[in-house]
């Protein structure tokens, strides 16, 4: 079956520093993938997409970075603010669904 | 534009009660879709719909959990009886087409406790 997972569950940084989330996937038909941000007590929220036809696309602030030889998902958020506090979940887009990863937790310290 | 809504937010049943969850999703969505999510975990699909029509029930546990989307719109997720195992965040999301390759809409979920 498919499997998404992230390598690192929590991730703290200092606010003003660049993070990377990671995520890696197992199947590889998947030709869409995306990654959500989550609040506590809200639903997720849309960050920024991909399909397997690029290995980079930007957004503000974030950048998805695509590597298809090792299946392999990031997410940079640049100059990371206390609002990006959250749980990132990244999916793969396959057989008409979504199927999410575990999340990381970023913390942000001010 | 309103987004996906949900209600109730939160609800506290005692096990082998019934209860219910609804969604109306964002207008004009054809596609409906309910997740489970458990603490710390990402959200897991139970059931997928096509305007009313259930096109991928395979996850949704069809001895207690029942759904219906009746008129194509809003859609109500059942379960009877609830087990203590239940206890955990349902989403409802929707997206324009069929699914797959598009982003989703999140509702903010109904938070159920189980006691």
């Amino acid at each position: 079956g498919e499997n998404v997972g992230l390598h690192l569950p929590t991730l703290s940084v200092q606010e003003g520093d660049n993070s990377i989330i990671n995520c890696a996937y197992s199947n590889s038909a998947s030709d869409y993938f995306i990654w959500y941000k989550q609040e506590s007590g809200k639903g997720p929220q849309f960050i920024i997409d991909i399909r397997s036809n690029m290995d980079k696309r930007q957004g503000q602030r974030v950048t998805v970075l695509l590597n298809k030889t090792v299946k392999h998902l990031s997410l940079q958020i640049a100059a990371t603010q206390p609002g990006d506090s959250a749980v990132y979940f990244c999916a793969q887009g396959s057989n008409y669904k979504l199927t999410f990863g575990k999340g990381t937790l970023l913390t942000v310290n001010p | 534009e309103a987004g996906v809504v949900q209600s109730p937010r939160y609800k506290i049943i005692e096990k082998k009660q019934p209860v219910a969850f609804w969604c109306n999703p964002i207008s004009g969505h054809n596609t409906l879709y309910w997740y489970l999510q458990n603490l710390g975990q990402g959200p897991e699909l139970l059931i997928r719909y096509e305007n009313e029509e259930a096109v991928d029930d395979s996850q949704l546990p069809k001895d207690r959990f029942s759904a219906e989307r009746l008129k194509g719109v809003d859609s109500t997720l059942k379960i009877q009886p609830a087990e203590l195992g239940d206890s955990a965040v349902y989403l409802c999301a929707s997206s324009l087409g069929t699914g797959g390759d598009e982003k989703l809409f999140f509702g903010s979920g109904t938070q159920l406790s189980v006691l």
